[in-house]
């Protein structure tokens, strides 16, 4: 169950796409069509973004996207905004009832 | 709408045990397909998924805690727990409950509590 590996920082200008890799492998993200993506700002409860690859709740505006390749899911978040800037984390389903984290990636708005 | 709230001692000696609370508010613990999950944040680092509880009483953990590391739930209390053994500094973290759901994603968080492991 090693972590899922995400680019530790990420950055763009307001109005701006930027888009965030998650690399896993064939037991995990390649293996299931269940990568979900979360937006944490530090202090605050973590928000899900993204669920089954590219689906959004409820709520969730549609500047945000998801798609994956393989073992590569990819966040894309168009029209970047100043509130945008958060923590966002990938997840996955790792079979055997397990889940994995990606390491983290910082988005900045510059 | 469903919320979650952590509870439990913001201090734990090395060598104790950590123990939490997760209550959950809005929703229901016996209903559904659900995962009542425990993720962990250590200082500075990335989110870690501990292990989950499902509706029918099933367990799954990470393999790296599983010696140590126990989720049960009371239902008619609407909460669940988390008991973490023989702990050291290194088990310093933010600990979060969540709510898993059929589509594999946690899709309600509690807003997480600081566990700090010294003497």
């Amino acid at each position: 169950q090693s972590a899922l590996t995400q680019p530790p920082s990420a950055s763009g200008s307001p109005g701006q796409s930027v888009t965030i890799s998650c690399s896993g492998t064939s037991s995990d993200v390649g293996g299931y069509d269940y990568v979900s993506w979360y937006q944490h700002h530090p202090g605050k409860a973590p928000k899900l973004m993204i669920y089954e690859v590219s689906k959004r709740p409820s709520g969730v505006p549609d500047r945000f996207s998801g798609s994956k390749s393989g073992n590569t899911a990819s966040l894309t978040v168009s029209g970047l905004q100043a509130d945008d800037e958060a923590d966002y984390y990938c997840g996955s389903y790792g079979g055997s009832n397990n889940f994995v984290f990606g390491g983290g990636t910082k988005l900045t708005v510059l | 709408q469903v919320q979650l709230q952590e509870s439990g001692p913001g201090l734990v000696k090395p060598s104790e045990t950590l123990s939490l609370t997760c209550s959950v508010f809005g929703g229901s613990v016996t209903s559904g397909s659900y995962y009542w999950s425990w993720i962990r944040q250590p200082p500075g680092k990335g989110l870690e998924w501990i292990g989950y509880i499902s509706n029918q009483g099933s367990t799954s953990y990470i393999s790296s805690l599983k010696s140590r590391v126990s989720i049960s739930g009371d239902a008619s209390k609407m909460q669940f727990y988390l008991k973490l053994t023989s702990v050291t500094a290194a088990d310093t973290a933010v600990y979060y409950c969540a709510r898993g759901n059929s589509e594999r994603c946690l899709d309600y968080w509690g807003q997480g509590t600081l566990v700090t492991v010294s003497s």
